[in-house]
């Protein structure tokens, strides 16, 4: 299975800044994903990275407001742009073992707005 | 959109008993997938099925796929305090080309008494 580090692990930011989430694989891999959760409660997927392309955003989710980049392979950030405490969670990626549709998750980014 | 629902939400075992978690979509799905992700941890791929009325098991944990591809379960048989954690249930559903997206149950946490 991959090896997948996120950066940072946890933070807590001001409203109406912004983070940016990094998300390292240790291979290769054609397709990344970017998922929130709440604590204590279950995962939604914010967007689909693929190289070379545009992210797809899932329903309730905006490039203005996530947007993603995916300059290569093995690397993809995430930007919580201008927060609000709304935007506290718990911000996973993960990758797909390639052709399987299973999917193996960073150690996410816990971030606090206050 | 396609909606997964998970029951029940929290279950409280004593270690040696047996525990169910029930999955059920609003749509028909290609595969479904099952993840566990332990307190403070990160969810992790345990196993997905593919065909109608598919059974397989790891060890005490037995997983099952409905024959009309939109149910499951996984059901583990005298449980130890290893067991603990959230068990969630994915939905996997193709969009256009090679894309496909998961959507995950609300989870059922599981604690284990010794």
């Amino acid at each position: 299975s991959a090896v997948i580090s996120q950066k940072p692990s946890r933070d807590i930011c001001q409203r109406g800044t912004s983070l940016t989430i990094q998300c390292q694989v240790d291979s290769q891999v054609t397709m990344m994903f970017w998922y929130r959760q709440q604590p204590g409660q279950s995962l939604t997927l914010i967007a689909t990275a693929n190289q070379g392309s545009e992210a797809t955003y899932e329903s309730g989710f905006v490039i203005d407001k996530f947007p993603i980049s995916r300059p290569n392979l093995t690397f993809s950030t995430l930007t919580v742009s201008n927060m609000s405490p709304e935007d506290s969670s718990i911000y996973l990626c993960s990758v797909e073992r390639p052709s399987s549709y299973e999917q193996y998750f960073g150690p996410g980014t816990r971030l606090t707005v206050t | 959109g396609q909606q997964v629902m998970q029951i029940p939400q929290y279950q409280h075992v004593q270690e040696g008993e047996d525990f169910t978690t029930y999955c059920n979509s609003s749509t028909t799905l290609s595969n479904i997938q099952w993840y566990k992700q332990r307190p403070g941890g990160h969810p992790v791929f345990l196993i997905q099925l593919v065909k109608s009325g598919e059974v397989k098991k790891q060890k005490r944990l037995t997983f099952q796929f409905g024959e009309a591809k939109k149910n499951s379960s996984l059901h583990i048989t005298a449980t130890q305090t290893t067991d603990v954690g959230t068990y969630f249930c994915a939905g996997v559903s193709m969009g256009g080309g090679s894309n496909y997206k998961l959507t995950f149950g609300k989870g059922t946490l599981l604690t284990v008494n010794p």
